[in-house]
């Protein structure tokens, strides 16, 4: 099962930030927060990943509690192609994904 | 750079038939993995391979086998195929098996 817990849907405007959160409440020491999307029928897509600290790349910021029970993934500008669901995902190294139901995130103009 | 390559896209097969779906992974990549996703539901793990072993397997029937090949491409068999079987076929690379994992765009099967 997935150890995470995520809402069922958000909503946001094109060109703002879209601040989607996960929590995680169970996750241990050794275990990395993991975000992919999936755009209708295409296969999942990697954006961020991290352990403790805050992470940032071209897609995403990932924001991680100081007590790692949750954390919020940030796309800063949010476009229509944004749309897609979100899987918040708890890992060890080496071991597989377990996805859960995920956010479903809709930009709207 | 090639990504995860799959093939085929689609596929219609029959209860009873056999199917095998075939991935490409990343080049450089060793690991690769499985995963169904049915309409409505998010992936769910069949296997992982890293080196040609198998490293994880998910709550799978024994229908269900893969291999991972020399070249690290991996094949995916389903046996006995039942209608439930119906799902989008997952395949993702990573490096290690410890990294980030990058999916292909997937097999559609049908089973009719």
């Amino acid at each position: 099962d997935a150890k995470t817990t995520q809402p069922t849907s958000m909503d946001c405007a094109e060109g703002r930030a879209a601040n989607l959160p996960c929590n995680h409440s169970t996750i241990s020491g050794n275990e990395y927060v993991y975000w992919y999307r999936q755009i209708h029928s295409q296969g999942p897509q990697y954006i961020i990943h991290g352990l403790k600290n805050n992470e940032t790349n071209e897609m995403a910021s990932l924001i991680i509690t100081e007590d790692r029970k949750s954390s919020t993934l940030i796309l800063p500008h949010a476009t229509l192609r944004d749309t897609a669901v979100y899987y918040c995902i708890v890992r060890e190294a080496g071991t597989a994904l377990i996805f859960g139901k995920g956010t479903t995130l809709s930009v709207s103009s | 750079d090639a990504g995860v390559t799959q093939s085929p896209t689609h596929l219609i097969k029959t209860r009873g038939q056999q199917v095998t779906l075939r991935c490409s992974p990343i080049s450089g990549h060793k690991s690769v993995s499985w995963y169904q996703q049915v309409l409505g539901q998010g992936p769910q793990f069949i296997f992982q391979y890293y080196e040609k072993e198998e490293r994880g397997r998910g709550n799978f029937p024994d229908r269900f086998s893969a291999r991972q090949f020399p070249n690290y491409s991996s094949e995916l068999n389903v046996n006995a195929l039942l209608l439930g079987d119906s799902a989008l076929y997952l395949c993702a690379s990573s490096f290690r098996g410890d990294t980030e994992a990058f999916f292909g765009q997937g097999t559609r099967l049908t089973v009719v």
